[in-house]
């Protein structure tokens, strides 16, 4: 089956820097590739997702970014901020587009933002 | 974006006795749920795919026999914890996929449910 890797663990940046979180994923099938950003005791919420036709996708202060040669994708938010602080997810699935999302998320990573 | 509503969002049961959490999808109708358990500071993993008027897929170490669910309803979606015991204390969360006008699907986490078995 599909193995997510995720890095770093933690993460902690001075508010404005950017962040930068990497996944890499095994099963050259998966073709979706969705972020998450979790805050303790509640669901995950859906940031930013990306599918395997494309190489780069941003939505303002977030970016996303697939190499599928290489089969990682990372995840970018510039100009960070403290209600940014929470823990990420990546995750990654495969099938065509009328078929169940079945996510295998990634460790995830705790980011925090300094003042 | 759609709703997924999870209830309850905390139970506490004691040991030996069954608890069930509910799964719905308030605004679109949802042939697949899944559910996860999410131990603190760890991820998310699932548990099972859950299929609207059939059986329910495990993933591998996944009792089916403790874990009982029921997707009576292209809405609904519930995980009966049976026999608890106190490692089956954690985080539940269920998530319903949503296809889109472009054919493309979606996946909408519930906001879960701590339950604690004492």
């Amino acid at each position: 089956g599909e193995n997510v890797e995720q890095h770093p663990s933690t993460l902690s940046v001075q508010e404005g820097d950017s962040a930068v979180i990497k996944c890499t994923y095994s099963d050259s099938a998966s073709n979706y590739f969705p972020w998450y950003k979790q805050e303790l005791g509640k669901r995950p919420q859906l940031i930013i997702d990306i599918r395997s036709n494309v190489g780069e996708k941003k939505d303002q202060r977030i970016a996303v970014t697939l190499n599928k040669t290489a089969k990682h994708f990372s995840l970018h938010i510039t100009e960070t901020q403290p209600e940014d602080s929470a823990v990420y997810f990546c995750a990654a699935s495969k099938g065509s587009s009328g078929s169940a999302r079945q996510l295998t998320f990634g460790s995830g990573t705790q980011l925090t933002v300094l003042p | 974006g759609a709703v997924v509503s999870q209830h309850p969002s905390r139970v506490i049961c004691k040991s030996g006795t069954s608890v069930k959490i509910e799964c719905r999808s308030l605004d679109f109708q949802a042939t697949t749920m899944f559910w996860y358990r999410q131990f603190p500071k760890q991820s998310l993993m699932l548990m099972a795919t859950s299929n609207e008027g059939s059986k329910a897929t495990y993933e591998q170490g996944v009792e089916k026999d403790k874990f009982l669910i029921n997707h009576a309803s292209l809405t609904l979606s519930t995980l009966t914890v049976t026999s608890a015991h106190p490692e089956d204390s954690s985080f539940y969360i269920c998530s319903a996929r949503q296809k889109d006008r472009a054919g493309g699907n979606t996946i909408y986490f519930g906001e879960g449910s701590w339950l604690t078995v004492v």
